[in-house]
């Protein structure tokens, strides 16, 4: 079975750095480019960033370029969002997904980031 | 303001059919395939379709996707009230070098 299980999620300041992993099992982790997608209070799923198997090709959406970086480590089937300098408009669950062809078929449920003084 | 426009909300009654739309442009959807995804309040996404029209194992048949153009189409025939969830279509922008989703529908089962 497919797990992914997302972690690092809180509270930080406005400005603020937060690293959030994501902890993968069941399948090749190593085979999947993965994402992060996020998802901001009542409203709808936002694609933040990809990387690809190898580590060597990152995507970012405008609104976290610059500031946020994906990376993985595949010794430990994890995936990670370094996320900084944080504004209240990043406020939003966090998910972890594993891709499929051009998007995603696979989710985790989700860590909660509030940016807030 | 997503890239891909989708209706706010349906509704329909218990056994019948509903059809929710998704409508992009070359570069996304013209270009790249559907997916479409379920997200059941308070849990995460699921997938339903991709590659237009693709069912995973688990997903039943009363759940169909289509694409003709620029635009996406799920339907949902016999539905149930246990389908009432938020709705969302995505796919890859290749101008955008990003991934897009539509703003989501609410499906109501009156």
């Amino acid at each position: 079975e497919v797990q992914l299980v997302e972690s690092g999620g809180g509270l930080v300041q406005p400005g603020g750095s937060l690293r959030l992993s994501c902890a993968a099992s069941g399948f090749t982790f190593g085979s999947f480019w993965m994402h992060w997608v996020r998802q901001g209070p009542g409203k709808g799923l936002v694609w933040v960033s990809r990387i690809d198997t190898d580590g060597s090709t990152t995507t970012y959406a405008d609104s976290v370029k610059g500031r946020f970086t994906i990376s993985r480590d595949s010794a430990k089937n994890t995936l990670y969002l370094q996320m900084n300098s944080l504004r209240a408009e990043d406020t939003a669950v966090y998910y972890c997904a594993r891709g499929w062809g051009s998007l995603i078929d696979q989710w985790g449920q989700g860590t909660l980031v509030t940016v807030s003084s | 303001q997503s890239v891909l426009t989708q209706p706010p909300s349906v509704s329909a009654a218990p056994g019948q059919r509903v059809t929710i739309s998704c409508s992009g442009s070359n570069s996304n959807i013209g270009n790249n395939y559907v997916f479409w995804y379920q997200q059941l309040p308070g849990t995460a996404p699921k997938l339903l379709i991709y590659d237009n029209n693709k069912r995973p194992s688990g997903i039943p048949d009363r759940f169909s996707g289509s694409k003709s153009g620029t635009s996406g189409t799920l339907g949902i025939t016999g539905l149930q009230t246990g389908d009432e969830a938020g709705y969302y279509c995505g796919t890859w922008d290749s101008r955008l070098s990003a991934g897009v989703f539509g703003g989501g529908t609410k499906l109501t089962v009156l």
